[in-house]
């Protein structure tokens, strides 16, 4: 019954490692989304697809890497990871790219580099 | 740019206390202004909304009205309970596409 899932929930690993984190929703929507919160909760946009389409992207390293490949999964893999990549990063969707409100957020993955 | 400011926190009450906590924005045009909620260890809520000036968005005993003469979007609650600790973040929409600004997130503590 989850509408938006992500795995996993917490992901602690080594400076230098790649690694993924999986968003799956399961609302019909065609527009998701990728959010970084950072330690003083600050949430800034880093992606955003419609319809497996890039529409927002963000001045993020290009160590970060989104791949959509259905409207119903929006994937993050990260190369290199680096200490300042610590933060909880949030998937979200919603219908369409107009006046919808961001109405659902995943649970958050928390990422520490260690 | 879009930028949207909130009270810094963190703010704490006692139970029953009335909450205010301040939101301002700068935008071009007509953006539609939102609340939202994150609980411990949870993903974001969307509390309430507001698509133009002088509409009152209200939720679970949360109101905030758009103020466009002063570009605000407060949110209120009369009554606090244990239960709405949580942090709570302003966002605004611009009027096209779905790029969403949020302020930096207020820290709500609520004793019994």
């Amino acid at each position: 019954d989850t509408a938006v899932s992500q795995t996993p929930k917490y992901l602690v690993t080594q400076m230098g490692n790649d690694k993924s984190i999986k968003c799956e929703q399961n609302l019909g929507h065609d527009t998701m989304y990728w959010y970084k919160q950072d330690s003083k909760k600050f949430l800034k946009i880093m992606f955003s697809y419609n319809n497996k389409e890039l529409i927002i992207n963000e001045t993020v390293p290009n160590r970060f890497s989104p791949k959509s490949p259905d409207k119903a999964h929006l994937n993050l893999h990260i190369n290199s990871l680096e200490l300042g990549d610590s933060a909880v990063y949030f998937c979200a969707s919603s219908q369409g790219t107009g006046t919808t409100p961001l109405g659902f957020f995943g649970p958050g993955t928390r990422l520490t580099v260690l | 740019g879009n930028s949207v400011t909130q009270m810094e926190g963190p703010v704490t009450l006692s139970e029953e206390a009335f909450l205010t906590i301040n939101c301002t924005y700068t935008a071009t045009g007509y953006p539609s202004l939102f609340w939202y909620v994150q609980y411990p260890g949870e993903g974001l809520q969307l509390l309430l909304k507001a698509t133009k000036a002088d509409d009152k968005g209200s939720n679970k005993g949360f109101e905030a009205t758009y103020r466009k003469e002063t570009t605000s979007f407060h949110l209120e609650k009369g009554s606090v309970q244990v239960s709405d600790s949580a942090v709570y973040f302003c966002a605004l929409k611009e009027t096209s596409g779905s790029r969403l600004t949020f302020g930096e997130g207020t820290q709500l503590t609520v004793n019994p």
